[in-house]
């Protein structure tokens, strides 16, 4: 069974441009959840999409944002990048099942110059 | 709101010593409470979770966790480290009311482990 699959797995950007990443969830898994991951504030909340439609929003702005395609993938979007922005960018994905375990991706690394 | 706090950035111990990363956390409702593990240019992978059952809870690769609800806590341990246990953890808790995917992260714990 294939895992969760991040692409791309690097992606280097300058200031004000935008950037969408994709996130394959573990087949049978409707629920995508997306994390940002800094050195200054760890691991943080992004959002979280199921049935393609967004359940549950961390505290970020609006330029950030998220959808989920009828396969279950899910695409998240970043306009006018900042270089706040550079980060690690995790997906997990699940069945929305507490008996169940979030799978995470091994993320894309996002440098904004 | 919830959040988790994680006692000491970097923990070292000698390979056969006992690990022991403490966290800390605050829920308005029963929590979900969660061990991550991150190894470099990897994602994170579940060590062990609590819901409600046991308050002793054992994971992979010989880790346990025991909840206790007085004391706010849900402590890591391994009797004996191994060089492999090197790695970043993370504990994090879930209110199950605002989604079990939504997951509040401590800062994290770096695990050295020597020879």
């Amino acid at each position: 069974k294939a895992g969760v699959t991040q692409t791309p797995r690097y992606l280097i950007k300058t200031r004000g441009q935008q950037v969408t990443l994709s996130c394959s969830p573990i087949s049978g898994h409707r629920s995508v959840s997306w994390y940002q991951q800094t050195p200054g504030q760890g691991l943080q909340f992004l959002f979280e999409y199921f049935s393609e439609t967004q359940r549950n929003k961390g505290n970020f702005p609006g330029r950030f944002s998220g959808r989920q395609f009828s396969n279950s993938r899910s695409e998240m979007n970043v306009s006018t990048l900042e270089l706040g922005d550079s980060a690690l960018y995790l997906c997990a994905s699940s069945n929305r099942d507490p008996n169940e375990k979030l799978f995470f991706g091994s993320g894309t690394q996002l440098s904004v110059l | 709101a919830q959040s988790v706090t994680q006692l000491g950035s970097h923990v070292s111990v000698s390979e056969g010593a006992l690990v022991l990363l403490r966290c800390n956390y605050s829920s308005s409702v029963p929590p979900y409470l969660f061990w991550y593990v991150q190894y470099p240019n990897q994602g994170l992978q579940l060590l062990l979770k609590y819901t409600s059952a046991a308050t002793l809870v054992k994971g992979i690769n010989g880790f346990e966790a025991e909840f206790k609800k007085s004391e706010t806590s849900f402590h890591l341990t391994k009797p004996s480290a191994h060089m492999s246990d090197a790695a970043e953890y993370f504990c994090a808790v879930s209110e199950g009311n605002s989604g079990y995917s939504t997951l509040t992260f401590g800062k994290g714990t770096m695990l050295l482990v020597s020879p």
